[in-house]
């Protein structure tokens, strides 16, 4: 079965602190993207990657950072938490950038005091 | 912003078939529609996607318009774990994946 895994289910920060929230997929997937969903919003895309050191902004990107060192690795970085990205946060992977069919994980929700 | 519309919510009776709808009458001829559902407090799940011919897999049922404007996803005999927000999203090769509000559906006892 296809797998994307976050690290984290539910993190507690204080503002101002730096954030990593931690995706991996074990599908091989080339693409990888980051959303935050929120109470009447629904799920804005942050940052994607089509490829190992690339990246792309989404909808969303102020006031954060990605990394993708690694095929099966795309990290979501806060700079500096403040209460407004208290959200949950959701990785997903797709085989290629042709493809509407992602891979979600579970969601890891971020709370920032 | 989302290109679809999808009504805000429906209800459906446990064991009929629930018809979820989806406009999308901006469509172009080389998009694609996807569905997905997302059940409370996990991430969305891939349900099902077609082009222009009607397409059934393990889950649902799609069909679309002969004009492509509009997509209908069938559940045929909907059950309580079903009751779910479900997304309907129009995307050529290249665009990003944008999720609308979906259609909240409840299925009734």
């Amino acid at each position: 079965d296809v797998k994307v895994t976050q690290s984290s289910r539910y993190l507690v920060k204080r503002t101002g602190e730096k954030v990593f929230l931690e995706c991996v997929q074990d599908m091989d997937h080339e693409n990888m993207f980051w959303y935050r969903q929120d109470p009447g919003l629904g799920l804005r895309l942050i940052y994607f990657s089509y490829d190992v050191k690339m990246k792309e902004k989404g909808d969303i990107p102020e006031g954060y950072s990605v990394s993708r060192e690694k095929k099966e690795r795309f990290s979501l970085i806060l700079e500096s938490a403040s209460t407004n990205q208290t959200s949950m946060y959701l990785c997903a992977s797709s085989l290629a950038q042709y493809t509407g069919e992602l891979f979600f994980g579970e969601g890891s929700r971020l709370t920032v005091l | 912003d989302a290109k679809t519309t999808q009504p805000t919510s429906m209800d459906c009776a446990e064991g009929r078939a629930a018809n979820l709808p989806c406009n999308h009458s901006t469509i172009s001829g080389n998009e694609y529609v996807y569905w997905y559902r997302q059940i409370h407090s996990q991430g969305p799940q891939y349900i099902i996607h077609g082009l222009k011919n009607n397409e059934t897999n393990e889950m649902a049922s799609l069909i679309i318009t002969e004009d492509r404007k509009s997509s209908t996803l069938i559940l045929p005999h909907a059950t309580l774990r079903d009751t779910a927000v479900y997304y309907c999203i129009d995307k050529t090769s290249y665009d990003k994946v944008i999720f609308g509000p979906g259609t909240s559906l409840s299925v009734i006892p």
